[in-house]
């Protein structure tokens, strides 16, 4: 199936351990993105990666780092996880990012930090 | 600030009877406006995109109206179906950068009922 893939879909984890969010897509895309919705529900970008080179990064604690080994994968790993990042992380991708492409999202991850 | 405010919070209708979803934003540089539905515990799926010059977009049962001179955009569901229930979200891309960025309105969510 075409589509968007991220895993896990569920993470529970403790406070103060690192994790890592997998994303990859079949689209032959060009930008990919992670989004944090919070449960106000509303979506925040987070970063954007343009053919594997950075171009939008939000104010986001330095704890997180996103990869992209290539314009399929996009990774996010949390450092030192907070009760504040429970949400669920949305990745998505779109043909390109500088003119109105539609996006294709991911199934999302539900991160619940203890 | 660059906001996207959506009206009704939710919303309650029996299958078959017409529904309209109302979108405020005050995002610039606007580039375009997105409609997207979201079923509980999956990724938005775009539904409409509307540039500048567009003001009005189908997709199915689905009609978007967009005024870019009052900022207000319309997604308007017609004979609903039981599946229509999800949450409807209003995303407007402001072009900086070069890039396009989307802000998330917080979603309208409607419950169709038999």
């Amino acid at each position: 199936d075409t589509a968007v893939s991220q895993t896990p879909k569920y993470l529970v984890t403790q406070m103060g351990n690192d994790k890592s969010i997998k994303c990859e897509q079949n689209l032959g895309h060009d930008t990919m993105y992670w989004y944090k919705q919070d449960s106000k529900k509303f979506l925040k970008i987070m970063f954007s990666y343009n053919n594997k080179e950075l171009i939008i990064n939000e104010t986001v604690p330095n704890r997180f780092s996103p990869k992209s080994p290539d314009k399929a994968h996009l990774n996010l790993h949390i450092n030192s996880l907070e009760l504040g990042d429970s949400a669920v992380y949305f990745c998505a991708s779109s043909q390109g990012a500088g003119v109105p492409y539609g996006y294709t999202f991911g199934s999302g991850t539900r991160l619940t930090v203890v | 600030k660059n906001q996207v405010e959506q009206s009704p919070q939710s919303l309650i209708i029996l299958e078959g009877k017409n529904c309209t979803l109302q979108c405020n934003y005050t995002v610039s540089p606007f580039s375009n406006l997105r409609w997207y539905k979201q079923d509980t515990g999956r990724g938005p799926v775009s539904l409409t995109i509307m540039t500048f010059s567009e003001n009005t977009k189908s997709n199915g049962r689905y009609t978007a109206t967009l005024d870019a001179d009052t900022k207000q955009s319309s997604l308007h569901i017609t004979a609903s179906q039981l599946s229509d229930s999800a949450s409807y979200i209003c995303v407007v891309s402001q072009f900086s950068g070069g890039y396009n960025k989307l802000i998330f309105g917080a979603g309208t969510r409607l419950a169709v009922h038999p």
